[in-house]
């Protein structure tokens, strides 16, 4: 079956670790998304790319790192800069205007 | 102001009610109105999208954009209580290379 996969699920950083979240599809779209979901705040954008080896910030790039070296993985790093990194991620994908498919999230937590 | 207003509820209503979603929005050049609907814990899933003005139908659901006033609605007619969710507007300009404005968000819950 076609999706979104997003790994791990919950994931635990200590202060000053950098920790990796990995987003892989097989829908063969184009563009992909990283957002940050916080309680009352809605859905927003990280880091996005339309294509392979490209990529733009988004409204809270700060404190996070993304690459594109494939088309199907757009796996995003959250930086021990990033100070308030709780939070629940959310990877999407889409082929044309309308980003149709989302992952299922990773909830991170910091300990 | 931001661009994209929703209020964020919570809105509970009974089994059987027709129930009405709205988001505002400041910037005319939005062209792709979506709906998602998430479930806790969930990612977010498409219910519905419409491109310019007017009204889509799927099912229970219907949604309308009016660019005039700069206002979207959801509504869900007979509403079940497996439609408890939290209900996303999302909107873009048409233009290539941009990303989804997302509403915060209004949490529903519909009760037997």
């Amino acid at each position: 079956d076609g999706g979104i996969t997003q790994s791990p699920k919950y994931l635990f950083r200590k202060e000053g670790q950098n920790v990796t979240l990995s987003c892989e599809q097989n829908l063969n779209h184009d563009a992909m998304y990283w957002y940050r979901q916080d309680p009352g705040q809605g859905l927003r954008l990280i880091y996005y790319s339309q294509i392979v080896n490209d990529f733009q910030k988004g409204d809270i790039a700060e404190g996070y790192s993304v690459s594109r070296e494939k088309k199907e993985s757009f796996p995003l790093t959250v930086t021990s800069a990033q100070k308030n990194p709780t939070a629940f991620y959310l990877c999407a994908s889409s082929k044309g205007q309308i980003e149709a498919f989302f992952g299922q999230g990773t909830r991170l937590t910091v300990v | 102001q931001k661009e994209v207003e929703q209020d964020p509820g919570p809105l509970s209503v009974p089994e059987g009610a027709i129930v009405s979603l709205n988001c505002t929005y400041s910037n005319s050049a939005f062209q792709y109105f979506m709906w998602y609907r998430q479930y806790s814990r969930k990612g977010p899933e498409l219910l519905m999208y419409t491109y310019s003005s007017g009204n889509k139908e799927d099912g229970r659901f219907t949604a309308q954009v009016d660019k005039s006033s700069k206002y979207i609605s959801l509504f869900i007619r007979d509403s079940q209580p497996s439609d408890s969710a939290t209900y996303l507007c999302a909107m873009k300009p048409n233009q290539a290379g941009t990303a989804l404005i997302f509403g915060k968000g209004t949490t529903l819950s519909v009760s037997s």
